[in-house]
């Protein structure tokens, strides 16, 4: 079955300090990959996508992410956190047929910035 | 492109009584529309997609159950809830290769 995992259910960092998510994904075909993040109480504001093409992916808020098919990874970068960078971080894959297509998430990353 | 609204924003329910959450979306035709649940310290889980009115499909056994009536309007329902129907629910709307999601609904049940 198609999944995605996310290891790592909780992350610190120092601001300023960089920053690398992990994302593995379960999928057979090419996948089309997205990362959103969740601020508290809000809803999901997509970070950036993955669907063909160039593998290292620019989104906002200055991150990038990588899509590795040997390694079925597709890890959210970004050099320099901020302090305003703390939130939860799902990664998606996109699965299913093209008008069935739905987006099956991981289960989140919290990352909490240390001053 | 896209626009989502949900409301209510939050909800407090007692146990046994309905639910009704609606979504309705903006910008676009022909929609596939989904809801989604985030309970406490867990995930997002799928609850149901539609591809078009009237169509619905469930992917999880549960108390809710959801409706289209209409092309831009996505509706979750249900009869009695249960304390475990507590979360945080999301409506998305995909055209394409796009999803836009709705800014949710805390619904929390005493």
């Amino acid at each position: 079955a198609q999944s995605v995992t996310q290891p790592d259910i909780h992350i610190t960092v120092s601001e300023g300090a960089s920053l690398e998510l992990r994302c593995n994904y379960s999928y057979g075909a090419t996948p089309y990959l997205f990362w959103y993040v969740q601020s508290p109480g809000q809803g999901l504001q997509l970070l950036l996508k993955y669907f063909s093409g160039d593998t290292l992916v620019q989104g906002i808020k200055g991150f990038e992410a990588e899509f590795k098919r040997s390694q079925s990874s597709f890890n959210l970068r970004k050099p320099s956190v901020h302090w305003s960078d703390a939130a939860e971080y799902f990664c998606a894959v996109a699965r299913g047929i093209q008008g069935a297509q739905k987006l099956v998430f991981g289960q989140g990353t919290r990352l909490t910035i240390n001053p | 492109s896209q626009t989502i609204h949900q409301w209510p924003a939050t909800l407090v329910q007692p146990v046994g009584s309905p639910l009704s959450l609606e979504c309705t979306v903006e910008g676009t035709s022909n929609p596939n529309l989904y809801w989604y649940r985030q309970a406490a310290g867990r995930g997002l889980q799928l609850l149901f997609y539609s591809v078009g009115i009237g169509q619905i499909s469930s992917e999880v056994p549960q108390n809710l159950s959801a409706s289209r009536p209409q092309d831009r309007q996505f509706i979750l329902s249900s009869k009695k809830l249960l304390l475990s129907d507590s979360g945080f629910y999301l409506c998305a709307s995909r055209q394409g290769r796009g999803y836009t999601f709705g800014s949710g609904t805390r619904l929390t049940v005493v």
